[in-house]
């Protein structure tokens, strides 16, 4: 499987922008990255998703490196509610086309 | 609009007695399905897919199984649990389009005692 790699955790205050690395050397050509997050005790929520281009939505903006070796997921202006377990995931094109979770970076947001 | 739901939200299940999951989908047709489970603490494991009505994959081995009798419904069911059966079950569903995208459900949270 594609694996992905994202710092455990990290911190931000609240009102200013957060920038959520992710690298995936691994990656194939027809892998999407997709970016979840988890709040306590919730199922995972979708974020984004992007192949090549970066992509943008009324929740963050997904910026993904040339080389397609790295991405980062910005969160413009970090809430209390932003508070969770963000994921990046490769998407990788199977039978089932499942996701696989790593660890993921668990944000935490000062006031 | 597509929605997910799953049930039982909550249960406390004996050592050994059976477990029955479920969950459904409405608003899509022949969706994608999957059974993922999140042990205390930890990050979330894929137990079974499903591309069609009476199709399973098992990704793990385990003492559960799952079964998808109509096109839009999942079933986790276990016939003996086991403590290491506890966790935060997530039933979910995607189109299986290329740059598939899943959804998921508000989670069933499963203690054996």
């Amino acid at each position: 499987d594609a694996k992905t790699t994202q710092p455990n955790s990290m911190e931000s205050n609240e009102e200013e922008p957060v920038h959520l690395p992710c690298n995936h050397s691994t990656i194939s050509g027809t892998d999407y990255i997709h970016w979840y997050r988890q709040l306590p005790s919730q199922g995972p929520e979708y974020v984004i998703h992007g192949l090549t281009s970066n992509v943008n939505n009324r929740m963050a903006s997904l910026a993904i490196a040339e080389d397609r070796k790295s991405s980062t997921l910005i969160l413009h202006r970090a809430t209390l509610r932003d508070a969770a377990v963000y994921y990046c995931i490769l998407s990788v094109y199977n039978a089932g086309n499942m996701l696989t979770f790593g660890g993921g970076t668990r944000l935490m947001v000062k006031p | 609009s597509q929605t997910i739901h799953q049930w039982p939200a909550t249960l406390v299940q004996p050592v050994g007695s059976p477990l029955s999951l479920e969950c459904t989908v409405e608003g899509t047709s022949n969706p994608n399905l999957y059974w993922y489970r999140q042990a205390a603490g930890r990050g979330l494991q894929l137990l079974f897919y499903s591309v069609g009505i009476g199709q399973i994959s098992s990704e793990v081995p385990q003492n559960l199984s799952a079964s998808r009798p109509q096109d839009r419904q999942f079933i986790l069911s276990s016939k003996k649990l086991l403590l290491s059966d506890s966790g935060f079950y997530l039933c979910a569903w995607g189109t299986g389009l290329t740059g598939n995208t899943i959804y998921f459900g508000e989670g069933s949270w499963l203690t054996v005692v």
